[in-house]
């Protein structure tokens, strides 16, 4: 059982590039969500999913774009990486009101 | 703004010793969840407690929640240095749930 899943781990991106965060779950669960975390910020809400078929925005939300491919997938696009981006990324998952489960992050770095 | 607000920041106290950190949030909420996170790693479930209920333990966890003060407590009793991490609330909304900045806590050996 792996749980969450986001690749990659780490990725270095020139300003300007574009990337696509990739993230899975294989607990059947209906809400994912992503969330970025900055030193001193805690974790900020970036997109989530209720269920398949449906997007909506958290705190967040400029600069970034998402897809719910399926029950299981939730990627995270970043189409014109600027440096104020460089952060942890986490993808989670949920059953409504329970517990999340987090991926173990994804570094990014844009310079 | 982020819903949950952890205090301390930072604390630091000696294995054996209890360490309590609090949570406050600003609207209702269905749940409040405690996290913790090593360094370099993904947030690890620790405890939920949901708006009806006022005390929760969990090992040596205890956590509180007073609803009419907007506020939680997470209580380690007699901590070890593997407890060193950040630990983070999450209040539930409905749909999104938010997270406080956390309080870094270190256990010295």
């Amino acid at each position: 059982n792996a749980g969450v899943t986001q690749t990659p781990k780490f990725q270095v991106l020139k300003t300007g590039q574009s990337m696509t965060l990739q993230c899975a779950q294989d607990m059947n669960h209906n809400s994912m969500y992503w969330y970025r975390q900055d030193p001193g910020m805690g974790l900020r809400l970036i997109y989530y999913s209720a269920s398949e078929g449906t997007t909506d925005k958290g705190e967040v939300p400029n600069g970034y774009n998402v897809s719910r491919l399926n029950k299981r997938e939730f990627s995270l696009r970043l189409e014109s990486a600027a440096p104020s981006q460089t952060s942890v990324y986490f993808c989670a998952s949920s059953r409504p009101g329970n517990t999340i489960y987090f991926g173990e992050g994804s570094w990014l770095t844009v310079v | 703004s982020q819903q949950g607000e952890e205090d301390p920041q930072a604390l630091s106290i000696q294995e054996g010793e209890n360490a309590t950190m609090n949570c406050s949030y600003k609207t209702s909420i269905n749940n409040l969840q405690w996290y913790r996170q090593n360094s370099g790693r993904g947030l690890v479930h620790l405890i939920l407690i949901r708006s009806n209920e006022r005390e929760k333990h969990s090992g040596r966890l205890r956590v509180t929640l007073d609803t009419s003060k907007k506020s939680s407590s997470l209580l380690i009793t007699a901590s070890r240095a593997a407890d060193t991490a950040s630990y983070f609330c999450a209040t539930d909304t409905g749909n999104q749930f938010y997270f406080g900045t956390g309080t870094s806590l270190t256990v010295i050996p």
